[in-house]
Protein backbone atom coordinates (compact mmCIF):
# COMPACT_ATOMS: atom_id res chain seq x y z
CA UNK A 1 0.00 0.00 0.00
CA UNK A 2 1.12 3.25 -0.89
CA UNK A 3 1.99 5.23 2.24
CA UNK A 4 3.45 9.20 2.95
CA UNK A 5 5.01 10.39 5.90
CA UNK A 6 5.21 14.06 6.97
CA UNK A 7 7.52 15.21 9.74
CA UNK A 8 7.45 17.05 12.34
CA UNK A 9 3.50 17.44 12.27
CA UNK A 10 3.91 20.79 13.70
CA UNK A 11 7.19 23.46 13.55
CA UNK A 12 7.37 26.84 14.96
CA UNK A 13 9.78 28.74 14.13
CA UNK A 14 11.30 32.23 14.57
CA UNK A 15 10.63 35.08 11.80
CA UNK A 16 14.73 34.39 9.88
CA UNK A 17 14.55 30.55 11.16
CA UNK A 18 15.75 28.83 8.29
CA UNK A 19 14.23 25.26 8.32
CA UNK A 20 13.31 22.02 6.35
CA UNK A 21 9.94 20.08 6.39
CA UNK A 22 10.16 16.11 5.85
CA UNK A 23 8.31 13.99 3.64
CA UNK A 24 9.37 10.12 3.15
CA UNK A 25 7.20 7.77 0.95
CA UNK A 26 6.84 4.32 -0.02
CA UNK A 27 5.28 3.66 -3.68
CA UNK A 28 5.59 1.70 -6.54
CA UNK A 29 6.15 3.40 -9.72
CA UNK A 30 6.28 7.00 -8.70
CA UNK A 31 4.99 8.96 -11.24
CA UNK A 32 5.00 12.67 -9.12
CA UNK A 33 5.72 14.08 -5.79
CA UNK A 34 3.47 17.27 -5.18
CA UNK A 35 3.75 20.10 -2.24
CA UNK A 36 0.68 22.46 -1.66
CA UNK A 37 0.37 25.17 0.74
CA UNK A 38 -3.01 24.97 3.12
CA UNK A 39 -4.52 27.95 5.03
CA UNK A 40 -6.63 27.18 7.19
CA UNK A 41 -10.50 27.01 6.21
CA UNK A 42 -9.15 27.08 2.26
CA UNK A 43 -8.54 24.68 -0.14
CA UNK A 44 -4.78 23.43 -1.00
CA UNK A 45 -2.94 25.94 -2.87
CA UNK A 46 -0.09 24.19 -5.49
CA UNK A 47 3.47 24.93 -5.29
CA UNK A 48 5.47 22.31 -6.55
CA UNK A 49 5.72 18.68 -8.76
CA UNK A 50 8.80 16.69 -8.66
CA UNK A 51 9.14 13.59 -11.02
CA UNK A 52 12.55 12.31 -10.86
CA UNK A 53 15.09 11.58 -7.77
CA UNK A 54 17.59 14.73 -7.86
CA UNK A 55 15.43 16.95 -9.11
CA UNK A 56 14.68 20.32 -7.69
CA UNK A 57 12.36 23.15 -7.59
CA UNK A 58 12.09 26.69 -5.90
CA UNK A 59 9.98 29.50 -5.18
CA UNK A 60 10.53 32.46 -3.22
CA UNK A 61 11.56 31.43 0.48
CA UNK A 62 11.02 27.98 -0.20
CA UNK A 63 13.24 25.36 -2.31
CA UNK A 64 11.44 21.46 -2.76
CA UNK A 65 14.03 18.43 -3.22
CA UNK A 66 13.32 14.49 -4.22
CA UNK A 67 15.34 11.41 -3.48
CA UNK A 68 14.08 8.32 -4.07
CA UNK A 69 12.78 7.70 -0.19
CA UNK A 70 12.01 11.21 0.31
CA UNK A 71 11.25 14.58 -0.55
CA UNK A 72 12.42 17.86 1.86
CA UNK A 73 10.61 21.21 1.47
CA UNK A 74 13.12 23.80 2.87
CA UNK A 75 12.21 27.19 3.45
CA UNK A 76 14.95 29.97 3.81
CA UNK A 77 14.52 33.16 6.37
CA UNK A 78 10.88 32.18 6.98
CA UNK A 79 7.99 35.34 7.34
CA UNK A 80 5.26 35.18 9.05
CA UNK A 81 2.87 34.75 5.95
CA UNK A 82 4.40 31.76 5.74
CA UNK A 83 2.47 30.19 8.56
CA UNK A 84 0.25 27.88 7.22
CA UNK A 85 0.03 24.03 6.63
CA UNK A 86 2.05 21.86 4.20
CA UNK A 87 1.22 18.84 2.48
CA UNK A 88 3.08 16.17 0.53
CA UNK A 89 1.41 13.84 -1.98
CA UNK A 90 2.36 11.40 -4.30
CA UNK A 91 1.37 9.80 -7.45
CA UNK A 92 2.18 6.13 -8.77
CA UNK A 93 0.43 4.48 -11.50
CA UNK A 94 -3.25 4.94 -12.45
CA UNK A 95 -4.09 5.41 -8.55
CA UNK A 96 -5.29 8.08 -7.23
CA UNK A 97 -3.17 10.89 -4.86
CA UNK A 98 -2.55 9.75 -1.37
CA UNK A 99 -2.05 12.61 1.04
CA UNK A 100 0.49 13.22 3.83
CA UNK A 101 -1.51 14.39 6.91
CA UNK A 102 0.39 17.74 6.78
CA UNK A 103 2.77 19.88 8.79
CA UNK A 104 1.79 22.74 10.64
CA UNK A 105 3.90 25.63 9.72
CA UNK A 106 3.58 28.81 12.31
CA UNK A 107 6.53 31.49 11.99
CA UNK A 108 6.27 33.81 14.88
CA UNK A 109 7.83 37.79 14.00
CA UNK B 1 -7.35 31.48 -16.00
CA UNK B 2 -10.64 30.89 -13.59
CA UNK B 3 -9.90 28.55 -10.35
CA UNK B 4 -12.11 25.70 -9.85
CA UNK B 5 -15.11 27.37 -8.19
CA UNK B 6 -17.63 24.78 -5.53
CA UNK B 7 -20.91 25.75 -4.60
CA UNK B 8 -22.40 26.29 -2.11
CA UNK B 9 -19.23 27.24 0.29
CA UNK B 10 -21.47 26.35 3.41
CA UNK B 11 -24.23 23.82 4.32
CA UNK B 12 -25.86 23.10 7.35
CA UNK B 13 -27.79 19.78 6.82
CA UNK B 14 -29.66 17.65 9.99
CA UNK B 15 -28.92 13.63 9.51
CA UNK B 16 -30.53 11.85 7.39
CA UNK B 17 -31.17 14.38 5.01
CA UNK B 18 -29.35 14.32 1.88
CA UNK B 19 -27.16 17.05 0.06
CA UNK B 20 -25.41 17.82 -3.18
CA UNK B 21 -22.29 19.85 -4.16
CA UNK B 22 -21.37 21.13 -7.31
CA UNK B 23 -17.71 21.96 -8.94
CA UNK B 24 -16.63 23.70 -11.86
CA UNK B 25 -13.22 22.83 -12.94
CA UNK B 26 -10.53 25.02 -14.58
CA UNK B 27 -11.43 25.66 -18.09
CA UNK B 28 -9.70 22.50 -20.32
CA UNK B 29 -9.37 20.07 -17.07
CA UNK B 30 -10.55 16.91 -17.92
CA UNK B 31 -10.61 15.21 -14.81
CA UNK B 32 -12.10 15.88 -11.57
CA UNK B 33 -11.41 14.71 -8.35
CA UNK B 34 -13.48 15.02 -4.66
CA UNK B 35 -11.53 14.97 -1.40
CA UNK B 36 -13.02 14.79 2.20
CA UNK B 37 -11.10 16.58 4.74
CA UNK B 38 -11.41 16.21 8.83
CA UNK B 39 -8.80 16.97 11.20
CA UNK B 40 -8.59 13.14 12.32
CA UNK B 41 -7.86 11.82 8.51
CA UNK B 42 -6.47 14.25 6.50
CA UNK B 43 -7.15 14.44 3.26
CA UNK B 44 -9.38 11.37 2.51
CA UNK B 45 -10.32 10.40 -1.79
CA UNK B 46 -13.52 9.68 -2.58
CA UNK B 47 -13.39 9.76 -6.02
CA UNK B 48 -12.47 10.70 -9.54
CA UNK B 49 -13.76 11.68 -12.95
CA UNK B 50 -12.66 11.83 -16.20
CA UNK B 51 -14.73 13.06 -19.59
CA UNK B 52 -17.93 11.65 -17.73
CA UNK B 53 -16.56 8.29 -16.43
CA UNK B 54 -15.62 7.43 -12.92
CA UNK B 55 -11.63 6.57 -12.81
CA UNK B 56 -11.05 5.84 -9.48
CA UNK B 57 -12.88 5.23 -6.35
CA UNK B 58 -12.32 5.72 -2.86
CA UNK B 59 -13.40 3.36 0.74
CA UNK B 60 -16.22 5.36 1.11
CA UNK B 61 -20.21 3.70 1.98
CA UNK B 62 -22.54 4.26 -1.09
CA UNK B 63 -24.33 6.88 0.45
CA UNK B 64 -21.52 8.63 -1.38
CA UNK B 65 -21.57 9.49 -5.05
CA UNK B 66 -20.81 11.68 -7.70
CA UNK B 67 -21.06 12.34 -11.68
CA UNK B 68 -19.38 14.72 -14.16
CA UNK B 69 -21.24 16.02 -17.05
CA UNK B 70 -20.36 16.72 -20.46
CA UNK B 71 -19.16 20.24 -19.51
CA UNK B 72 -16.43 18.33 -17.15
CA UNK B 73 -18.36 20.12 -14.36
CA UNK B 74 -19.22 17.20 -11.31
CA UNK B 75 -21.19 16.95 -8.75
CA UNK B 76 -20.62 14.37 -5.59
CA UNK B 77 -24.32 13.92 -3.54
CA UNK B 78 -24.46 12.26 0.11
CA UNK B 79 -27.59 10.73 1.00
CA UNK B 80 -28.37 10.14 4.06
CA UNK B 81 -26.42 12.55 6.36
CA UNK B 82 -24.82 11.51 9.32
CA UNK B 83 -22.79 13.41 11.88
CA UNK B 84 -19.48 12.43 10.82
CA UNK B 85 -19.96 13.53 7.64
CA UNK B 86 -19.26 16.86 8.94
CA UNK B 87 -15.96 17.99 6.82
CA UNK B 88 -14.42 20.03 4.22
CA UNK B 89 -15.47 18.99 1.28
CA UNK B 90 -12.79 19.66 -1.90
CA UNK B 91 -12.39 19.50 -5.39
CA UNK B 92 -9.74 19.17 -7.78
CA UNK B 93 -9.12 19.88 -11.10
CA UNK B 94 -6.19 18.23 -13.01
CA UNK B 95 -3.91 18.42 -15.70
CA UNK B 96 -0.83 16.30 -17.36
CA UNK B 97 2.01 18.62 -15.62
CA UNK B 98 4.32 19.76 -18.88
CA UNK B 99 7.02 17.14 -19.92
CA UNK B 100 5.86 14.05 -17.66
CA UNK B 101 3.13 11.40 -17.21
CA UNK B 102 1.69 13.24 -13.44
CA UNK B 103 -1.39 14.66 -12.77
CA UNK B 104 -1.31 18.15 -11.38
CA UNK B 105 -4.20 18.73 -9.61
CA UNK B 106 -5.72 22.45 -8.57
CA UNK B 107 -8.25 22.97 -5.36
CA UNK B 108 -10.85 24.50 -5.30
CA UNK B 109 -12.20 26.53 -1.72
CA UNK B 110 -13.81 23.82 -0.92
CA UNK B 111 -17.70 23.28 0.58
CA UNK B 112 -17.62 23.25 4.34
CA UNK B 113 -20.77 20.85 5.04
CA UNK B 114 -21.68 20.60 9.02
CA UNK B 115 -24.43 17.70 10.00
CA UNK B 116 -26.62 18.60 12.90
Amino acid sequence: EDQVTQSPEALRLQEGESSSLNCSYTVSGLRGLFWYRQDPGKGPEFLFTLYSAGEEKEKERLKATLTKKESFLHITAPKPEDSATYLCAVQAGNTPLVFGKGTRLSVIA
Amino acid sequence: KAGVTQTPRYLIKTRGQQVTLSCSPISGHRSVSWYQQTPGQGLQFLFEYFSETQRNKGNFPGRFSGRQFSNSRSEMNVSTLELGDSALYLCASSILGSGSNAYEQYFGPGTRLTVT
